[in-house]
């Protein structure tokens, strides 16, 4: 169980174009999704939190017009990287949570295998 | 500013040795202490997690020390083995927040 997907696992696009990629969860339903992302040797930098429904919050430095994030239902969430230039190129990884438990502690996080952007 | 503290950067180890690996916070609010291990190319999968009710929890070769009073837990790999080489993350969230504070990820090599 708890399977989250990316689709694509892999992809070039040239400068100037915009990119989709989605995040599903396959066997739960998930209230919250998480985009991170991640330079190689590094740590993950969360961008944006969804949830089903509403708008992303984004991390401080992270330009929500330039990361569109779509929550539309419970299991798929999409990163549009817009105008898309060589230093966007990067890992994203989505993670998807079923959000709180009564009592305010979260459920776990699963992550998704990443996506490679290369920009040229 | 970092919120999880996470060392060593990489580690080399022997098969059948003992990987250990180190991560600090300073908010006490933390109370979920979760460790992912990441493959090149992969994303971060979860091992294993410890909440602050407990000192210790085990689960098959990994273990998961706490000390709520230093504010420090470890990762211990017993008996390593060429397979565990990943690149291995501790993590930490506190209850009503979602977000996930990642440590810096320390790079396993175990040599056979």
């Amino acid at each position: 169980g708890a399977v989250v997907s990316q689709h694509p696992s892999r992809v070039i696009c040239k400068s100037g174009t915009s990119v989709k990629i989605e995040c599903r969860s396959l066997d739960f339903q998930a209230t919250t999704m998480f985009w991170y992302r991640q330079f190689p040797k590094q740590s993950l930098m969360l961008m944006a939190t969804s949830n089903e429904g509403s708008k992303a919050t984004y991390e401080q430095g992270v330009e929500k017009d330039k990361f569109l994030i779509n929550h539309a239902s419970l299991t798929l969430s999409t990163l549009t990287v817009t105008s898309a230039h060589p230093e966007d190129s990067s890992f994203y990884i989505c993670s998807a949570s079923q959000g709180m438990r009564a009592g305010g502690s979260s459920y776990e996080q699963y992550f998704g295998p990443g996506t490679r952007l290369t920009v040229t | 500013q970092q919120q999880v503290k996470q060392s060593p950067q990489s580690l080399i180890v022997q098969k059948g040795g003992i990987s250990i690996i180190n991560c600090a916070y300073e908010n006490t609010a933390f109370d979920y202490f979760p460790w992912y291990q990441q493959f090149p190319g992969k994303g971060p999968a979860l091992l294993i997690a410890i909440r602050p009710d407990v000192s210790e929890k085990k689960e098959g070769r990994f273990t998961i020390s706490f000390n709520k009073s230093a504010k420090q837990f470890s990762l211990h790999i017993m008996d390593s083995q060429p397979g565990d080489s990943a690149t291995y993350f501790c993590a930490a969230s506190k209850t009503g927040a979602n977000n996930l504070f990642f440590g810096t990820g320390t790079r396993l090599t175990v040599i056979p």
